[in-house]
């Protein structure tokens, strides 16, 4: 069973970068063809997706957040990336890191299968 | 970006009634979309995707439907346990796109 876990700071001071970070157990993030996403959720509202990376490390990004995030596998192969630059309080919101639906091989697709519990950022000087 | 309209944007029900929600989108996202349920404080569900392949673990009560633009979640007799918020979401084309959700209460 895929788990994934959010970890970051919980504040983040206007116009400085968000980091977290996503540790999937159960799983390698190179290992079969998956995509891995981030989405966030502000507090009483919808969901957004903020981006992907696949297997193969490349990525697809919001176009309203596209030039602010990057999104990245780390060098241990079971953790990927968020970053958010220049925030301010409308990126308040609580971030999940998700894994997409699919066998890993034949079929797969974006749509979260598997979330973490999701982390709190709160953006505020 | 695709819109995803969902309608109601809220219900309130009795246990026992059958419940439906119905998510339309801007343009035909095929078969790509899926139904999740979020409850308080908890990361969302996914319920059905495809728009009818219910998830492993997810009980019968649950139903998906349609395909294109119009697409349908019914819950046929609603338990206490389904009170919830509900999203589509279609991942058809990028970026990812989820519906306003529809909050079910209890009536």
């Amino acid at each position: 069973q895929v788990q994934l876990q959010e970890s970051g700071p919980g504040l983040v001071r206007p116009s400085q970068t968000l980091s977290l970070t996503c540790t999937v157990s159960g799983g390698s993030i190179n290992s079969g063809r998956f995509y891995w996403s981030w989405l966030r959720q502000p507090a009483g509202k919808g969901l957004e997706w903020i981006g992907r990376v696949f297997s193969d490390g490349s990525t697809v990004y919001s176009p309203t957040l596209k030039s602010r995030v990057t999104i990245s596998v780390g060098s241990s192969q079971n953790q990927f990336s968020l970053k958010l630059t220049s925030v301010t309080a409308a990126d308040t919101a609580v971030y999940y890191c998700a894994r997409g639906w699919g066998d890993g091989s034949v079929s797969s697709g974006s749509a979260p299968l598997y979330w973490g519990q999701g982390t709190l950022v709160t953006v505020s000087s | 970006a695709i819109q995803m309209t969902q309608s109601p944007s809220s219900l309130s029900a009795s246990v026992g009634d059958r419940v439906t929600i119905t998510c339309r989108a801007s343009q035909d996202v095929r078969s790509d979309f899926g139904w999740y349920q979020q409850k308080p404080g908890k990361a969302p569900k996914l319920l059905i995707y495809g728009p009818s392949t219910l998830q492993s673990g997810v009980p019968s009560r649950f139903s998906g439907s349609g395909s294109g633009t119009d697409f349908t979640l019914t819950i046929s007799s609603l338990q206490p346990e389904d009170f919830a918020i509900y999203y589509c979401l279609q991942d058809y084309t990028y970026p990812l796109t989820f519906g306003g959700g529809t909050k079910v209460e209890i009536k």
